[in-house]
């Protein structure tokens, strides 16, 4: 069974203090590894997918990396609005191929 | 281009009750997806549809869960009786390619259902 665990669960930054949430993932064959960003009352935002080890993709102060066995996403001079809670899912190639996500990192960012 | 659309946004109800759950897709969107995610947990797969058929159920409680996807477009979820653990949001989510192929999904708003 596909698992995806993500870290820290809570995480308090100042503005500007760069960091990296992370999330560890087992699979039977990876077929594409989503970061998602969800606000209070909304559903979840689509970040990015990395598809192999050693991909990379950025999008504003925001950076995805892949490994074989986990996902980074960095966070750099992070600005209050950034603060979500961001959830890590994986597709593998096993079952329906369904997509399982992790608990989330709950993000805040204090100006 | 329209995104996921869901209703109701909020239900409240008693134990015991029966309620169902709205979800119209991003037009031309193959593959519709209900979950289920409770306070501080990530989301659940609950279904899986290609165009109007089931492709993944193994998660649903079918005893009390019932979900359809006329014509391959909207899709409804129910649930009945409920139980006061169904408290939740029921997220709909949509996707362009066929199941089984790495794609995007696109969440709806979701729908925060309360059980009393």
């Amino acid at each position: 069974e596909d698992q995806v665990t993500q870290s820290p669960e809570a995480l308090r930054l100042q503005e500007g203090e760069s960091s990296s949430l992370n999330c560890s993932y087992t699979v039977s064959g990876l077929r594409g590894l989503f970061w998602y960003r969800q606000d209070p009352g909304k559903g979840p935002e689509f970040l990015f997918t990395l598809y192999s080890a050693g991909e990379e993709k950025e999008k504003e102060r925001l950076k995805a990396t892949l490994t074989k066995k986990e996902s980074f996403l960095h966070i750099t001079a992070p600005k209050p609005e950034d603060s979500a809670t961001y959830l890590c899912a994986v597709q593998g190639a096993g079952g329906y191929q369904k997509v399982t996500f992790g608990t989330g990192t709950k993000l805040q960012v204090i100006p | 281009e329209a995104g996921v659309a869901q209703s109701p946004r909020y239900k409240i109800i008693e134990k015991r009750q029966s309620v169902a759950f709205w979800c119209n897709p991003i037009s031309g969107h193959a593959t519709l997806y209900w979950y289920q995610q409770i306070l501080g947990q990530g989301p659940k797969l609950l279904i899986q549809f290609q165009n109007n058929g089931v492709v993944d159920d193994s998660q649903l409680p079918k005893d009390r869960f019932s979900a359809e996807r006329l014509k391959g477009v909207d899709s409804t979820l129910k649930i009945q009786p409920a139980k006061l653990e169904d408290s939740a949001v029921y997220l709909c989510a949509s996707s362009l390619a066929l199941a089984g192929r790495t794609d995007t999904q696109y969440f709806g708003p979701g729908t925060r259902l309360t059980v009393l």
